[in-house]
């Protein structure tokens, strides 16, 4: 089945630095890949998603970039603030399972004032 | 995206109890999903809520344990049965508005077993 790594566990940046997260994946018949944010004692909340006929997607200060052949995903945050402090989730969608996500492990991004 | 009410947001519970978690969407979704979330961990499904039938489990998760009810389109429960410590987490519902879009999450219901 599919398995989803996500590194690094932790990020430290200061404020106004950029942050990238990456994920990899096994299954390569994915074709849906979100991120979520979770702040200390809130819910998942989704912040971008890209799916795989597509290599790059942005929103403001946050993009996603996917690379099928590597199968490997990653999350770019430019001109960090306080406020992007998290966990950020990396998940996975196969399109053979397309009822489910599978789930990273989770980044714990500190940014520094 | 749907507004998605969980209840209750917290509870205490007595080991050997069971507790009911429900899960309101103020719209019609297709696809509703129940997912554990221990302390600083990831987010573990545990079942698919299918409406009008029985759930779908993950590997490690059973019905004895986890009863999931969906009679609509838009409310589910998972009742947590004969619970122990081990079962003090974080429990979520997710719900999609179809089988190819994206999943939002409600807020959660911190259980704790003493």
């Amino acid at each position: 089945g599919e398995n989803v790594e996500q590194h690094p566990s932790t990020l430290s940046v200061q404020e106004g630095d950029s942050a990238v997260i990456k994920c990899t994946y096994s299954d390569s018949a994915s074709n849906y890949f979100p991120w979520y944010k979770q702040e200390l004692g809130k819910r998942p909340q989704l912040i971008i998603d890209i799916r795989s006929n597509v290599g790059e997607k942005k929103d403001q200060r946050i993009a996603v970039t996917l690379n099928k052949t590597a199968k490997h995903f990653s999350l770019h945050i430019t001109e960090t603030q306080p406020e992007d402090s998290a966990v950020y989730f990396c998940a996975a969608r196969s399109s053979y399972n397309t009822d489910k996500l599978i789930f990273g492990t989770g980044t714990r991004l500190q940014v520094f004032p | 995206s749907a507004v998605i009410s969980q209840k209750p947001s917290r509870d205490i519970c007595q080991r050997g109890t069971s507790l009911t978690i429900q899960c309101q969407v103020d719209s019609q979704v297709t696809m509703m999903f129940w997912y554990r979330q221990q302390p600083g961990q990831s987010l573990t499904l545990i079942a698919t809520a299918n409406q009008g039938s029985e759930a779908t489990y993950e590997s490690g998760f059973v019905i004895d344990k986890f009863p999931i009810s969906r009679p609509n389109l838009t409310f589910s429960t998972l009742t947590v049965s004969n619970m122990s410590p081990e079962d003090s987490s974080i429990y979520l519902c997710s719900v999609g508005q179809d089988i190819q879009g994206p999943q939002h999450f409600g807020d959660g219901t911190r259980l704790s077993i003493l």
